[in-house]
């Protein structure tokens, strides 16, 4: 089973500041990831898969990158709405699919 | 617009049953693989169960493997999900969620099930 780690695990950012979130699988997945974004109360949204493509209707402030172990989620200037909770996962090898256990962005 | 909308958790004591059902909309569910993931209370994701559009393959996390049953009605447009022998430690809201490619395009809004005594 391929384990994913988030780091960090906390992000206190201002809005309109820069949000760096970073993934890493315990063995390489390629480009089988996708992030979400999941606010207090309701389900998950898909933001990013293949690691960079934008789901549909998400704002191009949201930016994935990576291959192979290490991935990186970009929010370039934080709205009020993005404070969130964001979740890797990848696709790479399954059954299982896994997640990681998250990064929250709250408000500094 | 793509809905779903799960339903069917509550209130169960350990060694219990419960089905869940997800009712789908405004897409071709015919043509999608489809799955169940859950989120224990102030926890994270954890995928449970996957069933392609012919229903030919399905797959289960090992933690529920032998206990839980994934279904689906192409002709009602209706996902389920069979629970037995449930346990304290399966008490979670579950969302069902469309499959695209291996990435969960569309969530519902989820139910919750309580496992308790």
């Amino acid at each position: 089973e391929i384990v994913l780690t988030q780091s960090p695990v906390t992000l206190s950012l201002s809005p309109g500041e820069r949000a760096i979130l970073s993934c890493r699988a315990s063995q390489s997945v390629g480009s089988s990831l996708a992030w979400y974004q999941q606010k207090f109360g309701q389900a998950p949204r898909l933001l990013i898969y293949g690691a960079s493509k934008r789901a549909t209707g998400i704002p191009a402030r949201f930016s994935g990158s990576g291959s192979g172990t290490d991935f990186t989620l970009t929010i370039s200037t934080l709205e009020p709405e993005d404070f969130a909770v964001y979740y890797c996962q990848q696709r790479g090898t399954w059954p299982p699919f896994t997640f990681g256990p998250g990064t929250k962005i709250n408000v500094k | 617009e793509v809905h779903l909308v799960e339903s069917g958790g509550g209130l169960v004591q350990p060694g219990g049953s419960l089905r869940l059902s997800c009712a789908a909309s405004g897409f071709n569910f015919r043509v999608f693989s489809m799955n169940w993931i859950r989120q224990a209370p102030g926890k994270g994701l954890q995928w449970v169960s996957y069933m392609t559009s012919d229903e030919r393959t399905i797959y289960y996390a090992d933690s529920v493997k032998g206990r839980f049953t994934i279904s689906r009605d192409n002709d009602r447009y209706t996902l389920y999900l069979q629970m037995n022998s449930l346990r304290t430690e399966d008490s979670a809201v579950y969302y069902c969620a469309r499959g695209n490619d291996g990435y969960f395009d569309w969530w519902g809004q989820g139910t919750l099930v309580t496992v308790s005594s």
